[in-house]
């Protein structure tokens, strides 16, 4: 397979545990996205890189909440003292930059917490 | 106000129906648009882009209006398997770090009754 790829598909850890999640984007994409998808909404952008750099990062993205590709291949989320607010799907997504702005970005499966 | 909006239905439509749903967005800086399709627990796909020209795919049409910040898809002959969330998705809403992410609507949530 192909795809991207995530690791754990499922994570159930207790408050205040840390946790990391890990994806392997399509081999030649050189963008990686993390989003975050709760029940009954969208998913909605935490961060992105470009290669290793990270570019972009939403207000989302609290204190506890770090993330690294530092290859620029594979990239992991790591939140630090889990709340229960953090129970959600984690999707992390790749494309390729020359598809410009029409770039399509491909979701893995995602890896579901639950905080308890 | 969202920064893009869906009626989050559910839409319960008979199999064989014509099904119209439709989005707005706030930003009208935002220079490109998509549908995501979702299926239960998964991840969500890209269905089709979105061109100001209008485009088809098959039994789907997809339509935008940038001076009404308005975009819509029709679902023609609908099947069982169509049943899903559709995700409005806009891309380039000027934030105060870059352009490059996707902001994705609630979704609405279409079932194909047979």
């Amino acid at each position: 397979d192909t795809g991207v790829s995530q690791d754990p598909r499922h994570k159930i850890t207790k408050r205040g545990q840390n946790v990391t999640f890990r994806c392997d984007p399509i081999s030649e994409h050189n963008r990686l996205y993390w989003y975050r998808q709760t029940l009954g909404q969208g998913p909605e952008f935490l961060t992105y890189f470009q290669n290793e750099a990270q570019l972009e990062k939403s207000r989302l993205l609290s204190d506890r909440f770090s993330a690294e590709r530092p290859k620029g291949s594979f990239s992991t989320l790591e939140i630090q003292r889990t709340e229960q607010g953090d129970s959600a799907m984690y999707l992390c997504a790749s494309s390729l930059v020359a598809g410009g702005a029409w770039e399509t970005q491909y979701f893995g499966p995602g890896t579901r917490l639950l905080v308890l | 106000r969202k920064e893009v909006e869906q009626d989050p239905g559910p839409f319960n439509v008979p199999e064989g129906a014509t099904v119209a749903f439709n989005c707005t967005y706030s930003n009208s800086a935002s220079q490109s648009f998509f549908w995501y399709r979702q299926d239960c627990r998964k991840e969500p796909k890209l269905l089709m882009s979105v061109y100001s020209s209008g485009n088809e795919d098959g039994r789907f049409t997809a339509q935008l209006n940038r001076a009404s910040q308005y975009i819509s898809l029709l679902i023609r002959d609908s099947k069982l398997s169509d049943s899903a969330t559709y995700l409005c998705v806009v891309k380039g809403l000027l934030t105060n770090f870059g352009n490059e992410k996707l902001t994705f609507g609630t979704g609405t949530r279409l079932t194909i009754i047979p």
